[in-house]
């Protein structure tokens, strides 16, 4: 069974330029989540999607970020603009309703 | 809101020794509780986890973890680490029903077991 599928693995931009992360689920897992890892610090979530519904985006900074899960598969999120401190590493997970939790690889972003 | 402690930030052991790393919660009402295991470079990967039922749940590679609510403490234990422990183990919360399958993750441990 494929894991959770996060692309690109790092990426490196200048602040006040756009970002985006995408992540493919589990197939068959209807919740996904965007947590954010500093380093040294445990994950925090961002928003949590029930299909194609954000169910809880309470602790995503609306002014700059912003997610999108159209079809209920695939997920975007999006950074604009970056600011240095958003430089952190960016884990997305999947599962079934009320199940465990799989996470991606992440993806490590550099804001210089 | 919930939250989660992981009191010790660093250990570093030799092999064969036995580790044991603390985990406290504060959430009044009824949780499911986990362990995540992250090795260098790659995705973090569910140890174990507690429902309900036996207290003392055993995990994948020799772990363990003992839930006591009295504490609100969900301690992970490893009587004998190897080399390939080294790793940074997070405890994580998911208050039932609450909101939903929302987890709450503590600083984590860095564990460097030396050979």
């Amino acid at each position: 069974e494929a894991g959770v599928v996060q692309s690109p693995r790092y990426k490196i931009i200048e602040k006040k330029q756009p970002v985006a992360f995408w992540c493919n689920p589990i197939s068959g897992h209807n919740t996904l989540y965007w947590y954010l890892q500093n380093l040294g610090q445990g994950p925090e979530l961002l928003i949590r999607y029930e299909n194609e519904e954000a169910v809880d985006d309470s602790q995503l900074p609306k002014d700059r970020f912003s997610a999108e899960r159209l079809k209920g598969v695939d997920s975007t999120l999006k950074i604009q603009p970056a600011e240095l401190g958003d430089s952190a590493v960016y884990l997305c997970a999947s599962s079934s309703l009320e199940g465990e939790q799989f996470f991606g690889p992440g993806t490590r972003l550099t804001v210089l | 809101a919930q939250s989660v402690s992981q009191h010790n930030h660093h250990v570093i052991l030799s092999e064969a020794a036995s580790l044991e790393l603390g985990c406290n919660y504060s959430y009044g009402g009824t949780v499911n509780l986990f362990w995540y295991v992250q090795y260098p470079g790659q995705h973090l990967q569910l140890l174990l986890k507690y429902f309900s039922g036996d207290p003392l749940v055993k995990g994948i590679k020799g772990f363990e973890a003992e839930f006591i609510k009295s504490k609100f403490s969900f301690n992970l234990r490893k009587p004998s680490v190897q080399w390939s422990d080294t790793a940074e183990y997070f405890c994580a919360v998911n208050a039932r029903g609450a909101a939903g399958n929302k987890l709450t993750f503590g600083g984590g441990t860095r564990v460097l077991v030396k050979p």
